[in-house]
């Protein structure tokens, strides 16, 4: 049962423009989301977070938007640059500082 | 500051044996969460320990423990390893208070099973 799921797999963008990476989940008991940036044989970087109580979440280059009705949050990075290529997870807890739940992760490619 | 160190970052076992990972967490950070990384599972919880006491704990077999200290360093133990307990290995620390919020992840233990 993926209560945290990241359905496009991949993404290629090119520089400059924006990338949209979207997330869903089930379980309506989750109210902190994250998103990570994880590079091979790396561990995930912390990118930015939102709390139920907002929709949307900005730091610098990066904003996170959250439809809880919809059970879906989505990570706008603009604009793109090539150092952000990597695998981007969102993740979930029910309580913050408790354990995280991931999605499969999204690969995003920056092309120069 | 100092990051959260994993040691060793690669391991190579036989299948049967057992083995421990050490994690120390970012100073002051008093929760330690453990998660392992496979490419058909992704990024799994395996278990949290504050305070020296397990506070979660995901659903892995038992053959996978683990225990803190007192300074809050961490270690996880896996009994009796399978071929599939192959995969990437990442300690987590958190101040662990309720307001606090993200976890700062150590670059790994890459564990082979063979």
């Amino acid at each position: 049962d993926q209560q945290v799921k990241q359905n496009s797999p991949s993404l290629s963008v090119q520089e400059g423009r924006i990338s949209i990476l979207n997330c869903d989940y089930t379980n309506s008991m989750f109210d902190y989301f994250l998103w990570y940036k994880k590079y091979p044989a790396e561990g995930p970087t912390f990118l930015i977070s939102i709390s139920s109580i907002k929709d949307k979440n900005e730091d610098g280059r990066f904003t996170v938007f959250l439809n809880k009705s919809a059970k879906h949050l989505s990570l706008h990075i603009v604009p793109s640059q090539p150092g952000d290529s990597a695998v981007y997870f969102c993740a979930a807890s029910e309580a913050a500082g408790n354990k995280l739940t991931f999605g499969g992760g999204t690969r995003v490619l920056v092309k120069p | 500051k100092a990051g959260v160190t994993q040691t060793p970052r690669y391991l190579i076992k036989t299948r049967g044996q057992q083995v421990t990972l050490s994690c120390s967490p970012i100073s002051g950070h008093r929760s330690v969460s453990w998660y392992q990384q496979t490419p058909g599972q992704g990024l799994q919880f395996l278990f949290e320990y504050f305070s020296e006491t397990q506070r979660n704990k995901g659903n892995f077999p038992g053959r996978f423990s683990g225990r803190q200290f007192s300074n809050s360093r961490s270690e996880m133990n896996v009994s009796t390893l399978e071929l599939g307990d192959s995969a990437l290995y990442l300690c987590a620390s958190n101040q662990g208070t309720v307001a606090n919020y993200g976890y700062t992840f150590g670059s790994g233990t890459r564990l082979t099973v063979v």
